[in-house]
């Protein structure tokens, strides 16, 4: 199996634009995981989705972010509009039935 | 959100000296896991730990589940230097509750 792929792997914006995140889960995998690293505050769980459907989002900051999954092979994570303050390396987790967490190589955004 | 504290922050060994590192919390977990995380890259499983109690080994790595639950440990042993990374800790509080909070890491550097 790849493992879970994420794109891109880097990504420089300036504030204010649009950023789209990409994740595709292992295969099989029913429960995919957002996640945001940062040197301050680690690694922060932003939102989950089982069978496709939205459990959690509380960790999501604020209304400039949402995620979507409108397919079991496929999810999204969005930032309109993007801040310097958004600049961190995004995951993308997977998962069979809430057990081990495979986490995908990351998205590293800079937002100028 | 909330964080479980490891320590130390940082470690500088020489190789194939032993390493020890442990994880606490304020809360109760069922399950603790530990991670690694390389440079550019998503963490990575190492060891799961599912009983008050347990200690598991795989391969140099020995890892234990504090009896209060409320702690775990990792040690590694004659290390080398591809073990340079981050070390997580993470908490489960129910097996199969989706949702893990991640200890602040210890970020390892080995000198030949």
């Amino acid at each position: 199996d790849a493992g879970v792929i994420q794109s891109p792997r880097h990504e420089v914006t300036e504030m204010g634009q649009e950023v789209t995140l990409r994740c595709k889960p292992i295969s099989g995998h029913d429960y995919l995981f957002w996640y945001r690293q940062t040197m301050m505050r680690g690694l922060e769980l932003l939102i989950y989705f089982n069978n496709n459907v939205p459990i959690d989002d509380s960790g999501m900051p604020e209304d400039r972010f949402s995620a979507k999954m409108p397919n079991a092979s496929f999810s999204t994570l969005k930032i309109q509009p993007s801040e310097p303050r958004d600049s961190a390396v995004y995951f993308c987790a997977s998962s069979f039935r809430a057990e081990t967490q495979y986490f995908g190589p990351g998205t590293r955004l800079l937002v100028l | 959100g909330q964080q479980l504290n490891q320590s130390p922050q940082s470690m500088f060994i020489q190789e194939g000296e032993d390493v020890s590192m442990n994880c606490t919390s304020s809360s109760i977990f069922n399950t603790w896991l530990w991670y690694k995380q390389e440079p550019g890259e998503g963490p990575v499983l190492l060891i799961a730990l599912y009983k008050a109690g347990e200690l598991t080994s795989n391969g140099r790595l020995t890892a234990q589940f504090g009896i209060t639950r409320k702690d775990s440990f990792l040690n590694i042993s004659a290390s080398i230097p591809s073990d340079v990374g981050i070390y997580f800790c993470a908490g489960q509080s129910n097996f199969g509750n989706e949702k893990l909070t991640f200890g602040t890491g210890t970020r390892l550097t080995i000198i030949p």
